[in-house]
């Protein structure tokens, strides 16, 4: 089974903090994804990751960073928190484009 | 602009019952993919079934399947002799050749037992 796990399943933070959220994934997928779900919007994109060291912005990239040093493990990190970036956050693979992406369990987090 | 359309934000359906969730979706491209995907309560999220877009016909995972409806650009999912575990969010998703998964605003399905 594929498995996806993040480091965190709560998280609060002070506005201004400079926040990581860290996600691994045990399958070798090549591609790796970090979305955020608000009551409403559904899911939307940050960025995602076709290759170690490789990202692209999705829809919502303002405000976010990632990184993808090694290829199980893809980093979202929030530069200086606010608190319109309170949301669940969720981490995704793939093994390629058209597959079917699997997620981890999110990252609640509370920007206070 | 890809748009995926759930017009249900909440339905609600008895133990041992049929459902059925509405998704449409907008795209001018041929070849794309179609998800359905289930959250339950402070849970992850989990693929419930998959269509490509060129094969015919429906997919169908168990309890679960769907009418795909290319010309009419629908996707609605039935789920079939209802269980207190259907309980959960439901998004639908489209994933295009030169696009990245996007998903519905999603719908919240009630079990009553």
């Amino acid at each position: 089974d594929v498995k996806v796990t993040q480091s965190s399943r709560y998280l609060v933070k002070r506005t201004g903090e400079k926040v990581f959220l860290e996600c691994v994934q045990d399958m070798d997928h090549e591609n790796m994804f970090w979305y955020r779900q608000d009551p409403g919007l559904g899911l939307r994109l940050i960025y995602f990751s076709y290759d170690v060291k490789m990202k692209e912005k999705g829809d919502i990239p303002e405000g976010y960073s990632v990184s993808r040093e090694k290829k199980e493990r893809f980093s979202l990190i929030l530069e200086s928190a606010s608190t319109n970036q309170t949301s669940m956050y969720l981490c995704a693979s793939s093994s390629s484009r058209q597959e079917t992406q699997y997620f981890g369990p999110g990252t609640r987090l509370l920007v206070l | 602009a890809q748009t995926v359309t759930q017009s249900q934000p909440e339905m609600s359906v008895q133990e041992a019952e049929t459902v059925t969730l509405s998704c449409t979706y907008d795209t001018s491209e041929s070849d794309y993919y179609l998800f359905w995907y289930k959250q339950p309560p402070s849970r992850q999220m989990i693929l419930v079934i998959r269509q490509e877009a060129y094969k015919q016909q429906n997919a169908t995972e168990n309890r679960f399947s769907v009418n795909f409806q290319k010309a009419a650009k629908s996707f609605s999912l039935k789920i079939s002799d209802s269980q207190l575990g259907d309980a959960a969010m439901y998004f639908c998703a489209q994933l295009t050749g030169a696009n990245n998964l996007f998903f519905g605003t999603g719908t919240r399905l009630t079990v009553i037992p």
